[in-house]
């Protein structure tokens, strides 16, 4: 069964890093075409993609987020990370992970971590 | 980037009837790269179609993806309780990757 679950802290004061850690369960980032993505959610918003990761380590970022994100891969660990520099309060959202085969779009989404950045 | 608006925002229907949802991007998107989800409060957002035209594993056959160019659509064609949720369309073939506003259907 593939399942992917994020994990995190639940709050971040504001200007703090963020990590946050995608665990891959029933597949693996290994094979061609796989891919990770992460997204977030504002209360009531639209979802907005943040950055992916590829199985041959390619790393794709926002347009509008590219400096204060830093996507990884621990492929043995079955992990892909995602770090976000100077957190803001406008930065509390749901994130999400969610991989993506090829062209087939992203079957699959872990449950989502909410973020807070408060002081 | 390319910036996708759905139409229309909300849509009040009631169950049995026909609900069309309309995707526009703001520069051609390959068919290959348009995907639709459905999501649910409190959920992660679900698959229904990728390729713009092809149901996701599990999907019934109500739902159904059509378009190319700048034009796709969603439509489910007899709507069912369980179908009153939010749906995203998304392009995946040009980075970076976008989704549409949304489209909130209600029942009416």
């Amino acid at each position: 069964q593939v399942t992917l679950k994020e994990s995190g802290p639940a709050l971040v004061k504001p200007t703090q890093t963020l990590t946050l850690t995608c665990t891959l369960s029933g597949f693996s980032l290994s094979p061609s075409g796989m891919c990770v993505s992460w997204f977030r959610q504002t209360p009531g918003k639209a979802l907005e993609w943040l950055a992916r990761i590829d199985w041959d380590d390619d790393k794709y970022y926002s347009t509008s987020l590219k400096t204060r994100l830093t996507i990884s891969k621990d492929t043995s660990k079955k992990q892909v990370v995602l770090t976000m520099t100077n957190m803001d309060p406008v930065d509390t959202a749901t994130y999400y992970c969610a991989r993506k085969q090829g062209l087939w779009g992203y079957d699959s989404w872990g449950q989502g971590t909410l973020v807070t950045v408060s002081s | 980037e390319i910036v996708l608006t759905q139409s229309p925002g909300t849509v009040s229907l009631s169950p049995g009837e026909r609900a069309t949802l309309s995707c526009r991007a703001s520069q051609s998107v390959s068919v290959s790269y348009v995907a639709w989800y459905q999501q649910k409060p409190g959920q992660a957002p679900r698959l229904l179609i990728y390729g713009a035209s092809n149901r996701a594993s599990g999907i019934p056959d109500r739902f159904s993806g059509s378009g190319s160019g700048t034009d796709f659509t969603l439509t489910i064609s007899r709507l069912e309780p369980e179908d009153f949720a939010v749906y995203y369309c998304q392009q995946y073939g040009i980075l970076p990757e976008t989704f549409g506003q949304g489209t909130r259907l209600e029942i009416k």
